[in-house]
């Protein structure tokens, strides 16, 4: 079974800051690969799927990158409404540990 | 536009069964893997099963294989989770998923 590691578990930033979440495979997902992002008592919101197309209305600070094993999501001058929990997903299977992103 | 509801949750005690649905709409039903993740509180995302569109192929996370049957009736656009031996650690919000879609969930509660 396909393990999804993120890294890392909490990140610290302020506004305007650039952040990076990681997260590893424990075998390749080729570019099946989704990001998402979610805020208290809300279900997720997808912002990245196939590792590096941005959703529909999702803002273009947000990009994805990687392939096989290693993805990356960035975060490029943080906004207030970012602060919120950030998950990855093997299409249709495991998640990561999530990365929460707090105000520093 | 693509929606998916779930209903069905409740309290249930520990031992016992429920079925949680999820009504389909906005897009092809008979064409489409779907999925069931959940979240318990204060926890991340579990992904708990997925099943193919026309229902042969059924898969399941490692904590719910062999108490959990995940089907779909295509003709209703419904997708459908049989949660059996139920225990406490199965208390989570319950999402139907499609895609990138996600419902707005249904919680369950196993408690005595």
């Amino acid at each position: 079974d396909i393990q999804m590691t993120q890294s890392p578990s909490t990140l610290s930033a302020s506004v305007g800051d650039r952040v990076t979440i990681t997260c590893r495979a424990s075998q390749s997902t080729s570019i099946w690969l989704a990001w998402y992002q979610q805020k208290p008592g809300k279900p997720p919101k997808a912002l990245i799927y196939k590792a590096s197309n941005l959703e529909s209305g999702v803002p273009s600070r947000f990009s994805g990158s990687g392939s096989g094993t290693e993805f990356t999501l960035t975060i490029n001058s943080l906004q207030p409404d970012d602060f919120a929990t950030y998950y990855c997903q093997n299409y249709n299977g495991p998640f990561g540990q999530g990365t929460k992103v707090e105000i520093k | 536009e693509v929606q998916l509801v779930e209903s069905g949750g409740g309290l249930v005690q520990p031992g016992g069964s429920l079925r949680l649905s999820c009504a389909g709409s906005g897009f092809t039903f008979r064409s489409s893997w779907m999925g069931w993740v959940r979240q318990a509180p204060g926890r991340g995302l579990e992904w708990v099963a997925k099943i193919n569109p026309d229902g042969s192929e059924k898969y399941y996370g490692d904590s719910v294989e062999g108490r959990f049957t995940v089907s779909r009736d295509n003709p209703r656009n419904s997708l459908y989770l049989q949660v059996n031996s139920l225990r406490e650690e199965d208390t989570a919000v319950y999402y139907c998923t499609r895609d990138q879609v996600w419902g707005q969930g249904t919680p369950l509660t196993v408690s005595s």
